[in-house]
């Protein structure tokens, strides 16, 4: 595709529900990230792939949450047991290698009730 | 670990008026610095960026940026703003340190009345 695709693009979870977000990024990039950015605030680094390999994982808030990339190309951010906290807008970005533009997707807006 | 400030979180202009938004950042190292605009309804779009160079930085849509070593800052400037400027402006930073991590502030959000 032509940009980053996420998907869904909203998600309503009642609070203890596993969800899972979905990241399609731009075709050969190598690098990807998830964001995590909350109501009125910037983007905050979660976890970071290069190609399948998570090279760095030490924004991710708890144990409740895991990201993986098993080809090198899709990736799915998963949370696990949601609470209240967890309500956010969830961006994922690639680039095509290092030290070049990150393109973003339109994001996930996470809401859980 | 780096952070980055942006001072005006709301900003409302009439159409014509300049524009300045501030940020600041912190970290001793050497850094890369980013402009992103996020307009309503849309995904972060890059409107500029600095590696190295010329400290003075021009982007897409007549925007223009400058990286002010001593003060750690990279204010972003338009001399007119249009009221399709209307967007949310973060500002970022990247250490080289740091992998390809971007760092955000906080925002601005711009409002340009018509």
């Amino acid at each position: 595709g032509a940009g980053v695709s996420q998907s869904p693009r909203y998600k309503v979870a009642k609070r203890g529900q596993d969800v899972a977000l979905r990241c399609d990024p731009i075709s050969g990039h190598v690098s990807l990230f998830w964001y995590q950015q909350a109501l009125g605030q910037g983007p905050e680094f979660l976890t970071y792939f290069q190609n399948e390999a998570q090279l760095d994982k030490s924004g991710l808030p708890s144990d409740r949450f895991f990201a993986e990339r098993p080809e090198g190309s899709v990736s799915t951010l998963k949370i696990q047991r949601t609470q209240q906290e967890d309500s956010a807008v969830y961006l994922c970005a690639s680039l095509r290698r290092s030290n070049t533009e990150a393109f973003f997707g339109q994001g996930t807006r996470l809401t859980v009730v | 670990a780096q952070s980055v400030s942006q001072h005006n979180h709301h900003v409302i202009l009439s159409e014509a008026a300049s524009l300045e938004l501030g940020c600041n950042y912190s970290y001793g190292g050497t850094v890369n610095l980013f402009w992103y605009v996020q307009y309503p309804g849309q995904h972060l779009q890059l409107l500029l960026k600095y590696f190295s160079g010329d400290p003075l930085v021009k982007g897409i849509k007549g925007f223009e940026a400058e990286f002010i070593k001593s003060k750690f800052s990279f204010n972003l400037r338009k001399p007119s703003v249009q009221w399709s400027d209307t967007a949310e402006y973060f500002c970022a930073v990247n250490a080289n340190n740091a992998g390809n991590m971007l760092t955000f502030g906080g925002g601005t959000r711009l409002m340009v009345k018509p």
